[in-house]
């Protein structure tokens, strides 16, 4: 039962355009929600996240979206930049302040092109 | 942020041995985490390392197949038992942030074939 699903296993953007990763959840206990970002032959990095509370956070280029009432969040990435390759994972937790119930999805591979 | 170092970095073993996968942090931690990731799977958690008491381990891990050790709050070890194909997986240390939220900070992985 995978409860946090990201469909897009992987996407192709042109530097300087917008890239968008989709997250879906099923579980609406879920109230904190995360990005990572993972290179290969390395560990994920936190990227951004937004509590269930809010609907939009935004750090630089990077703006989480989330649509409680359809499970849905998104990652923008504005503009995309040949570093930003990588692969994205979604989390989700339903213990806040707790990080020991994170749920991954799948990842969607990035790939930046000149 | 938390400096995790995990070792070996990546490793090729025979079917039926065993492997113990190292994880040391720059600070003082009360739980580690480790996370399996299978080839076009999520990370999916194995087990919490707490320091003094046994680790807890999720639905579908065992501790006989995966023993942790905690000896101390700055390091974990990961041992994968009796190993099989199916245990060819990323393995990763992680420890959450001392800020009290859910965010995780992971090693670089141990990359895992077992042949």
């Amino acid at each position: 039962d995978q409860q946090v699903k990201q469909n897009s296993p992987s996407l192709s953007v042109q530097e300087g355009r917008i890239s968008i990763l989709n997250c879906d959840y099923t579980n609406s206990m879920f109230d904190y929600f995360l990005w990572y970002k993972k290179y290969p032959a390395e560990g994920p990095t936190f990227l951004i996240s937004i509590s269930s509370i809010k609907d939009k956070n935004e750090d630089g280029r990077f703006t989480v979206f989330l649509n409680k009432s359809a499970k849905h969040l998104s990652l923008h990435i504005v503009p995309s930049q040949p570093g930003d390759s990588a692969v994205y994972f979604c989390a989700a937790s339903g213990n806040t302040g707790t990080a020991s119930k994170l749920t991954f999805g799948t990842g969607t591979r990035l790939q930046v092109t000149l | 942020s938390a400096v995790i170092s995990q070792k070996p970095s990546r490793d090729i073993c025979q079917r039926g041995t065993s492997l113990t996968i190292q994880c040391q942090v720059d600070s003082q931690v009360t739980m580690m985490f480790w996370y399996r990731q299978q080839p076009g799977q999520s990370l999916t958690l194995i087990a919490t390392a707490n320091q003094g008491s046994e680790a807890t381990y999720e639905s579908g891990f065992v501790i006989d197949k995966f023993p942790i050790s905690r000896p101390n709050l700055t390091f974990s070890t990961l041992t994968v038992s009796n190993m099989s194909p199916e245990d060819s997986s990323i393995y990763l240390c992680s420890v959450a942030d001392s800020g009290g939220n859910e965010k995780l900070f992971f090693g670089s992985g141990t990359q895992l074939s077992v042949l």
